[in-house]
């Protein structure tokens, strides 16, 4: 069974800094992974999605990795914002329904 | 404007009520799914739609309902059975069946027990 693991819970971080937020899967067997921004209250929106075959993609400030043979992938975000305070949540897709897999996700403050 | 619209924002359900959240698009996407979210938690799927009027559990369906009648719009029933339902709902839209498309998400209903 699929299991999704984000570290840390909770980062805060300085405005300006550069971080790097991780996410882990157990079975590589994947078809894509996603990374999502979650406001209180809110639904979700899709930040990067990255296929199996794919290693990063970019988007702004962002960039996601994917070592599909670790089972890991990274969400970069250069020179935070207070903007970027947010829970981010990273998804695994394990087959052709699109079915989604979520880890617990990291909850972000960036202070001004 | 396309997207995905959920209601009510919130509801409150009586001991031994069903209740039944909306979930509409205007996106033209085959796939729709339902996801409960609890605090600290991720979102762990109810049920998703590949297409009208087939639809197929997810991980946690019991205690819930739904139909898939038209394209847009994919209700989810809360049953008596459900014995803890309090939490965030959301629903959720994808092209087609390829696992190689996002899913674009509602802004959510929050169930609370009276």
């Amino acid at each position: 069974k699929q299991e999704v693991t984000q570290i840390p819970a909770a980062l805060s971080v300085p405005e300006g800094e550069n971080l790097v937020l991780n996410c882990s899967f157990t079975d590589s067997a994947i078809y894509n992974l996603q990374w999502f921004r979650q406001d209180p209250g809110k639904g979700l929106t899709s930040l990067l999605l990255i296929q199996s075959s794919q290693r990063e993609q970019t988007s702004g400030r962002l960039n996601a990795s994917l070592d599909k043979s670790s089972g890991r992938s990274t969400l970069y975000i250069a020179a935070s914002q207070p903007g970027d305070s947010a829970t981010y949540l990273c998804a695994v897709s394990g087959g052709a329904t699109n079915k989604l897999i979520f880890g617990t996700g990291t909850l972000l403050a960036v202070q001004p | 404007d396309g997207g995905i619209t959920q209601s009510p924002k919130y509801l409150f359900r009586k001991e031994g009520q069903n209740v039944t959240l909306s979930c509409e698009q205007n996106l033209n996407h085959d796939a729709m799914y339902w996801y409960r979210q609890d605090p600290g938690q991720g979102l762990r799927l109810i049920y998703y739609s590949q297409i009208v009027n087939d639809f197929q559990k997810g991980d946690i369906a019991e205690g819930y309902s739904v139909s898939r009648e038209k394209k847009e719009s994919f209700p989810l029933t809360v049953t008596s059975a459900q014995k803890n339902p309090t939490a965030f709902y959301l629903c959720a839209s994808s092209p087609g069946d390829s696992g190689k498309k996002t899913q674009y998400f509602g802004p959510g209903t929050r169930l609370l027990v009276l």
